[in-house]
């Protein structure tokens, strides 16, 4: 078992819809998230981080973290084509300085 | 400089030959990483340094991968002998402060 599993997808949906994207994890001593956005031949780019429990928002972006679960997900409201890209979850432990442990990441086409 | 930079974008070599990637992370960054991107593998660690010590190498795949880091800036990966199965893209990226990697647009790496 991956310590950090994410579906592959691809996800295809219109513009405008509600995109959610989801990441489970097996240690419960991950204690920082983040989720990147990578475009083709590009190098990931940040947009969200929390460490901890519960939502945090920024434009049309919200990360959700579910300890109990060991469940994170990254929303993404009113999608734009723009945003098609792959979505990577990276975690990593809070006594930890180094080392994300990325999830395979998920393709997301949003059609105009 | 405002991003990390990473050079050569694309390298393309024959099999046996020894490969320099460079990496240079944004100013006054003082933790540096390595990671490798295949397809099929995900996103890889490799090596982190924090100012110009290394405290954890245990990503390196093989002896025949190497990396160092001087002024607590620019750091170089070699790989050596290179073998097809070393075909990826290497990216690098920096941070400080505790705050969440910033990464570069890796080096694209091709051995035929």
């Amino acid at each position: 078992q991956k310590e950090v599993e994410q579906d592959p997808g691809p996800l295809s949906v219109p513009e405008g819809a509600i995109v959610s994207l989801n990441c489970t994890y097996s240690n419960s001593a991950f204690q920082y998230f983040m989720w990147y956005r990578q475009y083709s031949r590009k190098g990931p780019e940040l947009l969200m981080y929390t460490y901890s429990s519960g939502n945090k928002e920024d434009g049309r972006f919200t990360a959700q973290v579910d300890k109990s679960s060991k469940y994170i997900s990254l929303f993404i409201r009113d999608s734009q084509p723009s945003d098609s890209a792959t979505y990577l979850c990276a975690i990593r432990e809070m006594d930890s300085s180094y080392k994300l442990i990325f999830g395979s990441g998920t393709r997301l086409l949003v059609r105009p | 400089g405002a991003g990390v930079s990473q050079s050569p974008s694309n390298k393309v070599t024959e099999k046996g030959k020894d490969v320099e990637l460079r990496c240079d992370p944004i100013s006054g960054h003082t933790a540096l990483y390595w990671y490798r991107q295949s397809l099929g593998q995900g996103l890889e660690f490799l090596i982190y340094f924090q100012g110009n010590s290394a405290p954890d190498k245990s990503g390196l795949p093989s002896d025949r991968f190497s990396a160092e880091r001087t002024g607590g800036s620019v750091s170089t990966l070699t790989i050596q002998r290179t073998q097809q199965e070393d075909s990826a893209v290497y990216l690098c990226a920096s941070s400080g402060g505790g705050q969440p990697q910033h990464f570069g647009d890796g080096t694209r790496l091709s051995i035929l």
